[in-house]
């Protein structure tokens, strides 16, 4: 199938742990992404790669380090767990490099809860 | 991050019923609007692209229009079913507004 997967769907975990989400994509885009779902539902934009090449960066705190090996994956680390980070965090990719024309193609996201 | 506005939060309509609800963008240098569709525990999918000014676009009950010059694009569920049930993002570059939640009621 086609799609955007991101792993893992549930992801429980004590503070100040690090952990990682995996996101791949089969579509043969070239940008993909990391949004935040936050409390009020909102999809925030944190990072942002095009072909492996980091091209947005919001204000998000340090622990939070995407990498991308190549431009079919991008993952997700992140360091000393706090309560704050519980969200859920979607997986995205697009044809152009801020899915102004093309949109997005989602993940299923995944559900951090730190306790 | 650009300010991207939805109206109403929440709607909910009786099954037959038609709404619309609004979307609304910064009006200068306009590139595209896209609309999706967010059913609970899945992830948004998309609806319409909408480029030009004037823009309609169909499919199926659901219908959207365009203005580019004020800035706003409007969604329309025409006779509501439960299956629309679902919360309706509008997204502007790399911004979503906030959504709209539809709820219809048998």
């Amino acid at each position: 199938d086609t799609a955007v997967s991101q792993t893992p769907k549930y992801l429980v975990t004590q503070m100040g742990n690090d952990k990682s989400i995996k996101c791949e994509q089969n579509l043969g885009h070239d940008t993909m992404y990391w949004y935040k779902q936050d409390s009020k539902k909102f999809l925030k934009i944190m990072f942002s790669y095009n072909n492996k090449e980091l091209i947005i960066n919001e204000t998000v705190p340090n622990r939070f380090s995407p990498k991308s090996p190549d431009k079919a994956h991008l993952n997700l680390h992140i360091n000393s767990l706090e309560l704050g980070d519980s969200a859920v965090y979607f997986c995205a990719s697009s044809q152009d490099g801020t899915a102004v024309y093309y949109g997005y193609t989602f993940g299923s996201g995944t559900r951090l809860t730190v306790v | 991050i650009l300010n991207v506005e939805q109206s109403p939060q929440s709607l909910h309509v009786q099954e037959g019923d038609s709404t619309n609800f609004t979307c609304s963008f910064p009006s200068s240098n306009f590139y595209a609007l896209h609309w999706y569709r967010w059913e609970t525990a899945k992830s948004p999918e998309a609806l319409f692209v909408m480029t030009l000014n004037g823009d309609e676009k169909k499919k199926g009950r659901i219908s959207a229009t365009l203005n580019t010059k004020e800035g706003y694009s409007y969604l329309y569920i025409k006779g509501s079913q439960p299956e629309d049930s679902a919360t309706y993002l509008c997204a502007f570059i790399l911004s979503f507004g906030a959504g709209t939640t539809v709820t219809v009621r048998a």
